[in-house]
């Protein structure tokens, strides 16, 4: 079973709009939360990330929201640009065990339209 | 530049015919990582490596292998491919003194097994 639970798996929006992508998860030992942005043809990257203790993180357009006690994260992408056209991940680590240090979710592809 | 590089970038082969993939990093990072890529899972793990001769498995090892010889190089390896190893696959880097949580990934092998 997938431990990060992802949605949604498609998102259309308007140039300009808000992208908005949720994960939840259940495992409480996961101590950071990133997300990573593919390209058709490349691989994912960072793209930003946060830990539990901090409810928002803002970089540029994007922002992650975590709400630690209902076990959900978000990214919302403000003024979406055609640019911003990718598959999202979102992604968790277990503290400092090693080896399965990141469980992703299923992935959202997102268009934005011009 | 800094980069993780894999080879092939697309393979068709047949049920049975023994492969390798091979991944590897001039960032002189500690830790790597293959994962594969499925529509609706996300991306899942096989098998990580910690440092040169050290390697374990991931959420699903079962009909791969790997070593890691040398720290740039860590092959991904099909003894004996089947049709459900039909999959797009990244290799992935993190150095060791950051918090693994920022990996990077190569550009993916896309296999057909026929």
């Amino acid at each position: 079973q997938q431990q990060v639970k992802q949605s949604p798996q498609s998102l259309i929006v308007q140039k300009g709009g808000i992208s908005i992508i949720n994960c939840a998860y259940e495992n409480t030992a996961f101590d950071y939360f990133p997300w990573y942005q593919q390209f058709p043809g490349k691989g994912p990257a960072l793209l930003i990330a946060i830990r539990p203790d901090v409810s928002e993180k803002k970089e540029g357009r994007f922002t992650i929201s975590f709400n630690k006690s209902a076990k959900q994260f978000s990214l919302h992408i403000m003024d979406s640009q055609p640019g911003d056209s990718a598959t999202y991940f979102c992604a968790a680590r277990i503290g400092l065990r090693a080896g399965n240090m990141l469980t992703f979710g299923g992935g959202t592809r997102l268009m934005v339209k011009p | 530049e800094a980069q993780v590089t894999q080879n092939p970038r697309y393979l068709i082969t047949v049920t049975g015919k023994k492969l390798t993939v091979t991944c590897s990093q001039n960032m002189n990072h500690e830790y790597m990582s293959w994962y594969r890529q499925d529509p609706g899972l996300g991306l899942r793990q096989i098998y990580y490596s910690m440092n040169v001769e050290v390697t374990d498995k991931g959420d699903v090892p079962e009909g791969y292998k790997v070593s890691r010889k040398e720290k740039r190089n860590f092959p991904l390896i099909l003894e004996s491919p089947s049709p459900n190893q039909t999959s797009l696959y990244f290799c992935a880097s993190a150095s060791g003194r950051s918090n693994l949580g920022e990996q990077y990934f190569g550009p993916g092998t896309r296999l057909t097994v026929t």
